[in-house]
């Protein structure tokens, strides 16, 4: 089935110190893909809607210049957080839809970045 | 906006069936979902069902939606301690990406 590859699984890292978590998809092309985060013990957050080839769409309330989106093919996205702290640590999961499926086809997820800031 | 709504715990004992609940208030959606994640782990597509459908079995999991009510439930028959996990339902209202409920925490005690 579709595989979806999410790079690192695990990042602790300084105060101030900016990183970049890829997401794959392995077998199959996406031209969208997604970026959720989850706080301990919650739902998933829908961050952003990654495009490829175009400008990601971000939801309200989540700061364009702080977690910035690239989609430069149909096979990765990245999600950069830039001069993170404390408070951006999170878990953060991204997800990609066939590009040959509908726009109501499954989502297949990553298995998920624990970014833990100190 | 779209509300979908899980109770947060639910524990039972090795062997006995599991029914986890969800409510949504989007009645677009064509498709509801079941996902499932273990801990520090990425979310797992368990199945999904097709709107028009009242029912889905796929081996040990039953999936039952009642349009009228906005009810979604999954049973897992013979649940295993494997099956410990946090298990989310999810639709696609009109916008084009998931919208998950709060997730259920199946806690299987042997």
């Amino acid at each position: 089935g579709a595989v979806v590859s999410q790079h690192p699984s695990r990042v602790i890292c300084k105060s101030g110190t900016s990183v970049k978590i890829e997401c794959r998809s392995l077998d199959f092309q996406a031209t969208t893909m997604f970026w959720y985060r989850q706080f301990p013990k919650k739902s998933l957050m829908l961050m952003a809607t990654s495009n490829e080839g175009s400008k990601a769409t971000y939801e309200q309330g989540v700061e364009k210049d702080k977690f910035l989106i690239n989609h430069a093919s149909l096979t990765l996205s990245t999600l950069t957080v830039t001069s993170a702290h404390p408070e951006d640590s999170s878990f953060y999961i991204c997800s990609a839809r066939d590009v040959t499926g509908k726009s109501n086809q499954p989502q297949h997820f990553g298995d998920g970045t624990r970014l833990s800031i100190l | 906006g779209e509300d979908v709504e899980q109770s947060l715990f639910l524990s039972v004992r090795e062997g006995d069936s599991s029914v986890i609940n969800c409510t949504y208030t989007d009645s677009s959606s064509t498709y509801l979902y079941w996902y499932k994640q273990e801990p520090g782990a990425g979310l797992q597509l368990l199945t999904y069902i097709f709107s028009n459908m009242d029912m889905k079995q796929d081996q040990r999991l039953t999936v039952l939606l009642n349009k009228k009510d906005k009810h979604l439930s999954l049973r897992i028959a013979d649940t295993q301690t494997g099956d410990s996990a946090i298990y989310f339902c999810a639709e696609i209202p009109g916008a084009n990406n998931l919208f998950f409920g709060t997730g259920t925490r199946l806690t299987v005690i042997p």
